[in-house]
């Protein structure tokens, strides 16, 4: 299974929006709507912000957002703020009953 | 409050052998399927492995990458799930984290802070 396919890094000015790419194939982000997205600083553990394609934890800020086309899903971040600095990862469930993680996209706030 | 609690890292030889633990606590552990995630030194996340709960039969999946070498299981009596990892190669060295998948969803939402594995000579 490959991993899925996200930018290496975007940037942004504080309140600027900001999407994050994750491509993948029919047998992944296509055929399923089980993607989710996670936020993670240095040293740190992965927090989920995204998953289901749309959904947000509770607790989660309401500046991000995500969704889906074809086989493409997408995370977007409004409002962008100094701590939202950080890697993200989109993951997905697939055909063979497997997870698969994007390469992950570092997000600079300018 | 949920928490998952990995040990049993350290350094192994290459062709070692070695056994992770997640310990969980503030949830019903037996009802959520868990899953192992590693992440190499600046690298991404790369997920490893998963146990479904009882009512699935504790089904495992493992990545191509460990799949033959890495097996997950779980005690629902301990709250504990389980790596143990075999034919270790230099390419395992990573932080693995044990993560929780909440039933009917296809996503982690509690992880572990990790443990470290150094496979080196």
């Amino acid at each position: 299974q490959s991993a899925l396919t996200q930018p290496a890094s975007v940037s942004g000015s504080p309140g600027q929006s900001i999407t994050i790419s994750c491509t993948g194939t029919s047998s992944d982000v296509g055929g399923y709507n089980y993607v989710s997205w996670y936020q993670q600083h240095p040293g740190k553990a992965p927090k989920l912000m995204i998953y289901d394609v749309t959904d947000r934890p509770s607790g989660v800020s309401s500046r991000f957002s995500g969704s889906k086309s074809g086989n493409t899903a997408s995370l977007t971040i409004s409002g962008l703020q100094a701590e939202d600095e950080a890697d993200y990862y989109c993951s997905s469930y697939t055909s063979t009953s497997t997870w698969v993680f994007g390469g992950g996209t570092k997000l600079t706030v300018l | 409050e949920v928490q998952l609690v990995e040990s049993g890292g350290g350094l192994v030889r290459p062709g070692g052998s070695l056994i992770l633990s997640c310990a969980a606590s503030g949830f019903t552990f037996s009802g959520s399927p868990m899953h192992w995630v590693r992440q190499a030194s600046g690298k991404g996340l790369e997920w490893v492995g998963r146990i479904k709960s009882r009512t699935d039969y504790y089904a495992t999946g493992y990545a191509a990458s460990v799949k033959g070498r890495f097996t997950i299981s779980r005690d629902d009596s301990k709250n504990t799930a389980y790596l143990q990892m075999i034919g270790l190669k230099i390419e395992d060295t990573a932080i693995y984290f044990c993560t929780r998948q909440p039933p009917g969803t296809g996503t982690a939402d509690y992880w572990g802070q990790g443990t470290l594995v150094t496979v080196s000579s």
